[in-house]
């Protein structure tokens, strides 16, 4: 059973736009959530972060929201721009109760058109 | 800063044969994770340490996986024997701190049984 889902496989966006990728979560025990960004044949690399205390974080041209009544979070990225073409994860831990592994989804694949 | 150093990149060996990954995590950090990529169960993860010790290795899919973490600036991922169902690429991450903090990625093994 997926406990972090990632419903959309890809998006495409076109550059200077905004592109919003979603992320649903199942385990109310998850207690802080990551977005890494991968390209192929390298590791993913990690973009932003936020703790359940919290509902936004924003770090330039990256915000993520959480909400946990709904049990989901959302990346924002603007203005998009070609080099943010890769594969965005979701991802959650619930750290704080001793579980520190990381929960993936599967991925989403966005896509910046010049 | 160097990262999380992984060899080799990749590695094509038999069935039954012997297959060992390492890693080495980023200086003066004292967690350790190992992660699966497939294309059926995307990225799962297998082990983590704390201060060299394994804290939950319950994703460890059965006894021919074994992990060590020697030192604070080595670890091994050991397959015996290895399976074609062990094709996988392998990350090692680490992290520095509490459970709110990212963990850093490698570049990974691309692990292929024939």
């Amino acid at each position: 059973d997926q406990q972090v889902k990632q419903n959309s496989p890809s998006l495409s966006v076109q550059e200077g736009r905004i592109s919003i990728l979603n992320c649903d979560y199942t385990n109310s025990m998850f207690d802080y959530f990551l977005w890494y960004k991968k390209y192929p044949a390298e590791g993913p690399t990690f973009l932003i972060s936020i703790s359940s205390i919290k509902d936004k974080n924003e770090d330039g041209r990256f915000t993520v929201f959480l909400n946990k009544s709904a049990k989901h979070l959302s990346l924002h990225i603007v203005p998009s721009q070609p080099g943010d073409s890769a594969v965005y994860f979701c991802a959650a831990s619930a750290g704080g109760g001793g579980a520190d592994g990381l929960t993936f989804g599967k991925g989403t694949h966005l896509i910046i058109q010049p | 800063d160097a990262g999380v150093i992984q060899s080799p990149r990749h590695e094509v060996t038999e069935m039954g044969q012997e297959v060992t990954l390492r890693c080495k995590p980023i200086s003066g950090h004292d967690y350790l994770f190992w992660y699966r990529q497939t294309m059926m169960r995307g990225l799962e993860l297998l082990i983590y340490f704390n201060n060299n010790v394994p804290i939950d290795d319950s994703g460890m899919p059965e006894d021919r996986f074994s992990a060590k973490m020697p030192n604070a600036s080595f670890s091994t991922l050991k397959i015996q024997p290895s399976e074609p169902r062990d094709s996988a690429v392998y990350f090692c991450a680490s992290r520095k701190g509490g459970f709110d903090q990212p963990q850093h990625f490698g570049d990974g093994t691309r692990l292929s049984i024939l």
